[in-house]
């Protein structure tokens, strides 16, 4: 298996553009979390899906924000607008959903907004 | 909710030394515990889990303990190599991975 794969790797935009990052999670999963890195917040959990409904968005910052998983094998993270504070890593993660399964993490999208 | 709180944040070896990073945790419901190691520009990897029921895991050489009376879990490295350095997170789940909480990170530099 190829892993999770997300896209793209970087995304430079301006402040007030629309931003969708892209990922692809492992095959026969059916968890998947979206993830924001910073330096000054470290590895925040923005929401996860569990065969492809949305569980837990509590960690979506605000409106601005917005998550979709229409089948199983795909999900965005849209920003609309994006704002500089937006500026960091999104990583795209999976698991099988049974007690304590593993989590993989996806290469991530750094993404910059000027 | 859960807490997760790792020290040091920073932490510098000489190569062949050791290395130890703690975490204590919050939540006594907490049952999942790993550690992912992170290398620069790069995505968290798993390198070793442990899970409620024991107290011990080795994995050639790295080692995480737990102690549930306490509430803190170690990461312990032997025999350090420069390819060792990264950061390294620890986490706590109650369940299942949804609920991963993770520690602010340690940054671990094997000097040579």
């Amino acid at each position: 298996d190829a892993g999770v794969i997300q896209s793209p790797r970087h995304e430079v935009t301006e402040m007030g553009q629309e931003v969708t990052l892209r990922c692809k999670p492992i095959s026969g999963h059916n968890s998947l979390f979206w993830y924001r890195q910073t330096m000054m917040r470290g590895l925040e959990l923005l929401i996860y899906f569990n065969n492809n409904v949305p569980i837990d968005d509590s960690g979506m910052p605000e409106d601005r924000f917005s998550a979709k998983m229409p089948n199983a094998s795909f999900s965005t993270l849209k920003i609309q607008p994006s704002e500089p504070r937006d500026s960091a890593v999104y990583f795209c993660a999976s698991s099988f959903d049974r007690t304590n399964e593993k989590l993989f993490f996806g290469s991530g999208t750094q993404l910059s907004v000027l | 909710g859960e807490n997760v709180e790792q020290h040091p944040s920073t932490l510098s070896v000489q190569e062949g030394d050791s290395a130890v990073i703690k975490c204590t945790y919050s939540d006594s419901a907490s049952n999942y515990f790993p550690w992912y190691k992170q290398e620069l520009g790069k995505r968290p990897q798993l390198i070793i889990d442990i899970r409620s029921n024991v107290g011990e895991k080795k994995d050639q050489r790295i080692a995480v303990t737990l102690n549930k009376t306490a509430k803190h879990f170690s990461l312990h490295i032997t025999e350090t190599q420069p390819e060792d350095s990264a950061v390294y997170f620890c986490a706590a789940a109650r369940g299942s991975a949804r609920q991963l909480t993770f520690g602010s990170g340690t940054q671990l530099t094997v000097l040579p």
